[in-house]
């Protein structure tokens, strides 16, 4: 099973500053990785795909890189409505055992 | 625009079965895979299941694997999961979610439904 690790478990950042979240894989997952953003009392909303390809409506600050083994969230002047946990999620494996991180949650600072 | 809705959670006592439903529309079901994924109270997510667009394929979490079973009716837009051998550990909201084509990201999801395994 390919395991997925976020960091930092929890981020504190001000309004308007810059959020860098990471995720690390196992093993090689290519490109095949998703981030998505999950509110309280919400499910989940994709927001990268194929590392760093926006879903469609999400803006442009937000934004994924990497390949590999490696990969970063990053959300450029963080909106009121940013704050919330954010999650990665792997689908390279074959047989599929998508697997996600286990979630950090970005906060008020 | 693609709705999914997820009904049958519910209180179930150990060892007891119980199924998931979710009903599906604004999109042409028999196109796309779609997965079960679950989150236990105050935790994060776990991918349970997926199952391809013409229900010949069929994964599933080691967690789960010989206990639940993901299944479709395509005619009625629907998709299921046969949980048996319930433990307290798989409480949690389950969710429904469709892939973006066949086994790839998770574009869209339900509002989730609650299973609370407990005596």
């Amino acid at each position: 099973e390919i395991v997925m690790t976020q960091s930092p478990a929890t981020l504190s950042v001000s309004p308007g500053e810059r959020a860098t979240l990471s995720c690390r894989a196992s093993q090689s997952v290519s490109s095949n990785l998703a981030w998505y953003q999950q509110k309280p009392g919400q499910p989940p909303r994709l927001l990268i795909y194929g590392a760093s390809t926006r879903a469609t409506g999400i803006p442009a600050r937000f934004s994924g890189s990497g390949s590999g083994t490696d990969f970063t969230l990053t959300i450029s002047s963080l909106q009121s409505e940013d704050f919330a946990v954010y999650y990665c999620q792997q689908y390279d494996d074959w047989p599929p055992r998508y697997t996600f991180g286990q979630g950090t949650k970005l906060e008020i600072k | 625009q693609v709705l999914l809705v997820e009904s049958g959670g519910g209180v179930v006592q150990p060892g007891r079965s119980l199924r998931l439903s979710c009903a599906a529309s604004g999109f042409t079901f028999s196109n796309y895979g779609m997965h079960w994924v679950r989150q236990a109270p105050g935790k994060g997510l776990e991918w349970v299941a997926i199952i391809s667009y013409d229900g010949s394929n069929k994964y599933y979490a080691d967690s789960v694997k010989g206990r639940f079973t993901i299944s479709r009716d395509t005619s009625k837009n629907m998709l299921y999961l046969q949980m048996n051998s319930l433990q307290p550990e798989d409480t949690a909201v389950y969710y429904c979610a469709k892939s973006y084509s066949a086994y790839d990201e998770l574009d869209s999801w339900g509002q989730g439904t609650l299973v609370t395994v407990s005596s």
